[in-house]
């Protein structure tokens, strides 16, 4: 698609359910990284993927939080038993590898709203 | 490790005048500095980067930012404020050279508000 779209836009979930995100990224774009924007936190990095493999996910904030790709395109995000502190807007951004020494910057989705009552 | 600070969370200023918003960056490599905006409800733009050729970086919507290493600086200003400038703007730092795995995880500041005065 033209940019990077995050489904749903709104969650709304009790807590100790789970939950899954989607991220579809920019065709093309090979990689792709999960943030979480939360008040109080700003934007926090969550995990990195590079194709299909996630080589740095030291932003993952405890084991009930996981993430996927797959075809090297769709991303997933599940919280398991969620959390009141895991209310947040998760965004998804992806971006073509940049060469050693450049940067290309990032396209962000909107984000997912993610709300645990 | 690197970070980033803003100053001013919020930042009002009048239609026309100058938009000056405040980034100061700590890293002990050359970093690469980024601006991104975020209007209501949406993701973030990305408005201009820095990746060590000009210091004096032009981005969209007519706003620029000077890369300073004396002062460890990176100030987005634009020279008269437009009431479609009201956002929350973030700078963010990505250092060194990039590993194999190609990864450009950045590190962000909390974000000033802009508001724009009719």
């Amino acid at each position: 698609g033209a940019g990077v779209s995050q489904s749903p836009s709104n969650k709304v979930t009790e807590k100790g359910k789970d939950v899954e995100l989607r991220c579809d990224p920019i065709s093309g774009h090979t990689a792709l990284y999960w943030y979480r924007q939360s008040l109080g936190q700003g934007l926090e990095f969550l995990i990195y993927f590079q194709g299909n493999s996630a080589p740095d996910k030291s932003g993952l904030p405890s084991d009930r939080f996981s993430a996927e790709r797959t075809g090297g395109s769709v991303s997933t995000l599940t919280i398991q038993r969620t959390q009141q502190e895991d209310s947040a807007v998760y965004l998804c951004a992806s971006s073509l590898l940049s060469r050693r020494t450049d940067r290309s910057g990032y396209t962000f989705g909107s984000g997912t709203r993610l709300t645990v009552v | 490790a690197q970070s980033v600070t803003q100053l001013g969370s919020h930042v009002s200023v009048s239609e026309g005048a100058l938009v000056l918003l405040r980034c100061n960056y700590s890293s002990s490599v050359p970093p690469y500095l980024f601006w991104y905006v975020q209007y209501p409800n949406q993701g973030l733009q990305l408005l201009l980067k820095y990746t060590s050729a000009a210091t004096l970086v032009k981005g969209i919507n007519g706003f620029e930012a000077e890369f300073k290493k004396s002062e460890t600086s990176f100030h987005l200003t634009k020279p008269s404020a437009h009431m479609s400038d009201a956002a929350e703007y973030f700078c963010a730092v990505s250092v060194g050279p990039l590993n194999n795995f190609g990864n450009e995880k950045l590190t962000f500041g909390t974000g000033t508000r802009l508001t724009i005065i009719p």
